[in-house]
């Protein structure tokens, strides 16, 4: 069975600081990864997601992660976040049927002025 | 192109109540979702549906059941609400080879 941890609950930053937000998971076989992030009183959206290739992947709004394998880890990271980062971020797993996906409990960033 | 459109918004129901919350999407999209969003758990999968004519359970599918109507549409229903359903919930559709998801505003609901 596979499960995602998010080893930070809430994040405070200043804005223009670096963030890495922490995401572990396990599995047996072979998964895809996802960061999602949720807006206030909205819907989740895709931030960047790791199918198959280069471990470093590029997302929107200046987001990357790192797949590391031998870790079973895909943190996220920002150089230089703003105020409108401030979100909970979401991050996800697959098999690679792609059907089941099983979500972290979420990491609040707050970015604060 | 409005993506997936959820509804009702909010919703309050007394125990024993029924309700069937709806899903929509205009992406052609094969696969389709319902997860539940409870505080300090993130998202659990209650059903999903592969493809038109397909449903199979989730991670928590217990007092809820699922009808893909057609390609485009996909509800959930709550047969005798309990307050332990009380939950946001929310609707998405699935890339076919990008296997990533697009998610509905979702449904707040109540249960009292």
């Amino acid at each position: 069975a596979q499960s995602v941890t998010q080893l930070d609950s809430q994040v405070p930053v200043f804005e223009e600081a670096p963030v890495e937000l922490r995401c572990n998971y396990s599995s047996s076989v072979s998964v895809y990864l996802f960061w999602y992030v949720q807006y206030p009183n909205q819907g989740l959206q895709l931030l960047l997601k790791y199918l198959s290739g280069s471990t470093l992947v590029k997302g929107i709004n200046g987001f990357e992660a790192e797949f590391n394998k031998s870790q079973t880890s895909f943190h996220l990271r920002k150089p230089s976040v703003h105020i409108s980062d401030t979100a909970e971020y979401f991050c996800a797993v697959s098999d690679t049927g792609g059907f089941k996906t099983i979500f972290g409990a979420g990491t609040r960033l707050f970015v604060k002025a | 192109n409005a993506g997936v459109t959820q509804t009702p918004k909010f919703q309050v129901l007394k125990t024993g109540q029924s309700m069937t919350l709806q899903c929509a999407q205009d992406m052609n999209h094969n696969s389709m979702y319902w997860y539940r969003q409870d505080p300090g758990m993130g998202l659990r999968l209650i059903y999903y549906s592969a493809s038109e004519g397909t449903t199979d359970k989730g991670e928590v599918p217990n007092g809820y059941n699922v009808s893909r109507l057609n390609k485009r549409e996909f509800s959930l229903r709550l047969e005798s609400a309990a307050p332990s359903q009380t939950s946001v919930y929310f609707c998405a559709s699935g890339g076919d080879f990008s296997y990533e998801q697009y998610f509905g505003p979702g449904t707040r609901l109540t249960v009292t």
